[in-house]
């Protein structure tokens, strides 16, 4: 069974610094999307960055990047220059083949990141 | 704005009451899902909409029903409220597979 982990509970950064989440999964699936999401204290969710498997080049949005380890099933997110703003709940999530034409997406629990001023 | 949208945003429910969680997006989306958040459990699919007229169950449906007569509207009902269904609930729409999802703001119910 597909499953997410991020094994960071909590994380901090100075402002202005740079941060990196974990994440891994683990699947049998060659072809999947993976997803980071943010959940500031509003509770909305913003989609933050999307990686293709297939593709090998990282993705990268702003100041948020990706490095993308497809053989260690690894996806881990950059925060470069960190802001006050990015103080959230950031989820890694998998995006999962049911085998009947349709995909389900899987959360890991998330990481709480704190940006110290 | 064009988005999901969540109503109410928090509800107090007691055991045994039954209620309905609105979902509405005005995004022509025709994937729609229900996930709820707990503590340390991250987001756990509830049901799931790849249609209008299309629904299916998720990880965790006990206790929930859903229905999508239109594109736009997908809401949830508690038949039940138990003090188990005490959560953050998300609606979230999407495109197409490849797409992330759009999320609403959430409802945060408390079942008493």
């Amino acid at each position: 069974a597909q499953t997410v982990t991020q094994s960071q509970p909590e994380m901090s950064v100075q402002e202005a610094e740079t941060v990196t989440l974990s994440c891994t999964y683990d699947t049998s699936e060659s072809d999947y999307y993976l997803f980071w999401y943010k959940q500031p204290p509003s509770r909305q969710m913003i989609l933050v960055i999307r990686q293709e498997a297939y593709k090998q080049q990282n993705a990268t949005e702003n100041r948020f990047s990706v490095n993308f380890q497809k053989a260690a099933k690894s996806f881990s997110l950059k925060i470069s220059d960190s802001q006050l703003g990015d103080a959230a709940m950031y989820f890694c999530a998998y995006r999962r083949n049911t085998g009947s034409g349709t995909y389900k997406y899987i959360f890991g629990t998330g990481t709480r990141l704190k940006v110290l001023a | 704005n064009a988005g999901v949208t969540q109503t109410p945003k928090f509800q107090v429910l007691k055991t045994g009451q039954s209620m309905t969680l609105q979902c509405a997006q005005d995004m022509n989306h025709e994937y729609m899902s229900w996930y709820r958040q707990d503590p340390g459990m991250g987001l756990r699919l509830i049901h799931y909409s790849v249609g209008a007229g299309i629904t299916d169950q998720g990880e965790v449906p006990n206790g929930y029903n859903v229905s999508r007569s239109t594109t736009e509207d997908f809401p949830l009902r508690l038949l039940s409220a138990a003090p188990s269904q005490t959560s953050v609930y998300f609606c979230a729409s999407r495109m197409t597979d490849n797409y992330g999802y759009t999320f609403g703001s959430g409802t945060r119910l408390t079942v008493v």
